[in-house]
């Protein structure tokens, strides 16, 4: 099965901070990845899909890059209310696996 | 507006059994692959189950295969996972997961909306 990286586990940065988040993918998956933003208590917000597109709705400080195995996340200028959980996810086939996650706090 | 509503989670001793159910409405529920998804206290997101629009086509996390069976009922526009021989390692919240239908491979898709989850707790 293809096991999906994240990086960092957590991080903690200033309120305007560009940050940055890595997926990486044990074998390619050409673009079929999706962002994830889950705040405590509550389920996962669906963000990106197609690794780069953003669903309608979402602020467009959060943006996605890559193909076939590496894959990043960027918040260009970190807000008080992105502070949450990020997971990547594969869907190019079963198992759907995700990454095991990155804490974003403010500093 | 798309909602997913499950229900069905409590406390179960080991080796019992607990069968979730997710209420959809808003959408074609017929027209959209469907998943479940579990987390357990604390960590990570954990793909359980997929299942096909109708039902041809059911897929399982190697953790679960063999115990849990996903079904749905398009007519009743719900989802179902039935969960037997529950470990202590099942604990967590499971969301019931929508699959979008905007660039999607050829067998699956991203999750465009879920559930507010049902908790499930195996202990004894």
């Amino acid at each position: 099965d293809i096991q999906m990286t994240q990086s960092p586990s957590s991080l903690s940065a200033s309120v305007g901070d560009r940050v940055t988040i890595t997926c990486r993918a044990s074998q390619g998956i050409s673009n079929y990845l999706a962002w994830y933003q889950q705040k405590p208590g509550k389920p996962p917000k669906f963000l990106i899909y197609a690794a780069s597109t953003l669903q309608a709705g979402v602020p467009s400080r959060f943006s996605g890059s890559g193909s076939g195995t590496d894959f990043t996340f960027t918040i260009s200028s970190l807000q008080p209310e992105d502070v949450a959980t990020y997971y990547c996810q594969k869907y190019n086939s079963a198992p759907l696996t995700f990454g095991q996650g990155t804490k974003v706090e403010i500093k | 507006e798309v909602q997913l509503v499950e229900s069905g989670g409590g406390l179960v001793k080991p080796g019992g059994s607990l069968r979730l159910s997710c209420a959809a409405s808003g959408f074609t529920f017929r027209s959209h692959r469907m998943n479940w998804v579990r987390q357990a206290p604390g960590k990570g997101l954990e793909w359980v189950s997929s299942i096909s629009s109708s039902s041809d086509y059911k897929d399982y996390a190697d953790s679960v295969k063999g115990r849990f069976t996903i079904s749905r009922d398009n007519a009743e526009n719900s989802l179902y996972l039935e969960m037997n021989t529950l470990r202590v390692e099942d604990t967590a919240v499971y969301y019931c997961a929508r699959e979008g239908a905007w660039y999607c491979s050829s067998t699956s898709c991203y999750f465009d909306f879920w559930g507010q989850g049902t908790l499930v707790t195996v202990s004894s």
